[in-house]
């Protein structure tokens, strides 16, 4: 089956600091990939579509200058976050789009910033 | 805009009870629907999905049927287990442009069995 991986699982920043998350479809290819930003106890919110060969599509309110994203190949997209702060930690979930609407969720990223 | 609108946890049972998670929807197409469902500390999984309407989706004895005319998906399942504590997303998937379709979630609902 689909299977969708994140990189890290778990990161610790400093303030200030900007991380790199990835995620890779493993046995498919993917020319969209999705973005989410969970918060504790609440739901998943749509960050962006991250576009392979494109700029990604960020939704409203989101900032684009520090949530940079790349769709660097067909397998692979990654969310850089720049000049971390406390209130940027979060559960990071990325997908990937399948058959009939469905997606594919990668297990996510759990940033901690200092 | 779509939106989904599900029961507000946390919902607590006993083993081997009935479960029912309440989820409407509102949407100005013809979206497909769906229940994910989240371990701890994991991402989401999905456990069924119903593409129009009438259309039950069914998955580890979990059940949902795409009521159109009620606008609602309700998941069900006849004995839960401890195992099945985790939290449960109903979402619609809805075509956003090109070949692109946007999920929108419902708030989730923790669902905690107790042996």
């Amino acid at each position: 089956g689909a299977v969708v991986s994140q990189h890290p699982s778990w990161v610790i920043c400093k303030s200030g600091t900007s991380v790199k998350i990835e995620c890779r479809s493993l046995d498919f290819q993917a020319t969209t990939m999705f973005w989410y930003r969970q918060f504790p106890k609440q739901s998943l919110m749509l960050m962006a579509t991250s576009n392979e060969g494109s700029k990604a599509t960020y939704e409203q309110g989101v900032e684009k200058d520090k949530f940079l994203i790349n769709h660097a190949s067909l397998t692979l997209s990654t969310l850089t976050v720049t000049s971390a702060h406390p209130e940027d930690s979060s559960f990071y979930i990325c997908s990937a789009p399948g058959d009939a609407n469905e997606q594919y969720f990668g297990p996510g990223t759990r940033l901690t910033v200092t | 805009g779509d939106s989904v609108t599900q029961m507000e946890g946390p919902v607590t049972l006993s083993e081997e009870a009935f479960l029912t998670i309440n989820c409407t929807y509102t949407a100005t197409g013809y979206p497909s629907l769906f229940w994910y469902v989240q371990y701890p500390g994991e991402g989401l999984q999905l456990l069924l999905k119903a593409t129009k309407a009438d259309d039950k989706g069914s998955n580890k004895g979990f059940e949902a049927t795409y009521r159109k005319e009620t606008t609602s998906f309700h998941l069900e399942k006849g004995s839960v287990q401890v195992s099945d504590s985790a939290v449960y997303f109903c979402a619609l998937s809805e075509w956003s442009g090109g070949s692109n379709y946007k999920l929108t979630f419902g708030k989730g609902t923790l669902l905690t069995v107790n042996p």
